[in-house]
């Protein structure tokens, strides 16, 4: 099972907005709508912001935002925030019951 | 307030083997199923496996790259999760997470990770 492709780098003014891409295969992200997000800063362990593709954990803000598309889901940042500063991983079910995770994206507040 | 804190690892040789425990509080662990992730050094999260629930089996799935080699298990008595890890090759060097499944597929809480180096 590949890891699903994420570009490496995206960046953003305070108070734009960004958007970073996960694509899969029609037997991952195409057949799931079970996509999560997860934000990991240096040294710490990853933080769930997005689940079941599109919902909100408690807690995590709604200028984080998910869809898909296809065999792509989207990971959208709202009025982005110099604390935004961090990796994104995107993460599927996939098939024989297990989990595919992204390539990661590091996403950087100018 | 959930917390999660693994234990066990360090350094060990290739071929050999280590085992990972992963301590919780602040839910009912019995109630939920269970992952390892693991992190190598500079790259991104790898899912390792999971384990069910006894009330659902109780039994265990695993990727690809560690099938036959890694075993999952929990001790609801405990309140503790484990990873078994036999055959070690240099390329399972890394930060290992436990982490609640929440949902149906995502990973809720975390725990601070431990280092494994597999090295001559």
């Amino acid at each position: 099972q590949s890891a699903l492709t994420q570009p490496a780098s995206v960046s953003g003014s305070p108070g734009q907005s960004i958007t970073i891409s996960c694509t899969g295969t029609s037997s991952d992200v195409g057949s799931s709508n079970l996509v999560s997000w997860y934000q990991q800063h240096p040294g710490k362990a990853p933080k769930l912001m997005i689940y079941e593709g599109s919902k909100w954990p408690s807690g995590v803000s709604n200028r984080f935002s998910g869809s898909k598309s296809g065999n792509t889901a989207s990971l959208t940042i709202s009025g982005l925030q110099t604390e935004d500063e961090a990796d994104y991983y995107c993460c599927s079910n996939a098939p024989s019951n297990t989990f595919v995770f992204g390539t990661g994206t590091k996403v950087t507040v100018l | 307030e959930v917390q999660l804190v693994e234990s066990g690892g360090g350094l060990v040789k290739p071929g050999g083997s280590l085992r990972l425990s992963c301590a919780a509080s602040g839910f009912t662990f019995s109630d939920v199923w269970m992952s390892w992730v693991r992190q190598p050094p500079g790259k991104g999260l790898q899912w390792i496996g999971r384990i069910k629930t006894k009330f659902v089996g109780g039994t265990p799935d695993y990727a690809a790259p560690v099938k036959g080699r890694f075993t999952i298990s929990r001790d609801d008595s405990k309140n503790t999760l484990y990873l078994q890890m036999n055959s070690l090759k240099t390329e399972d060097t890394a930060v290992y997470y436990c982490a609640t499944d929440f949902g149906e597929s995502s990973f809720g809480s975390w725990g601070q990770g431990i280092r494994v180096t597999v090295s001559s």
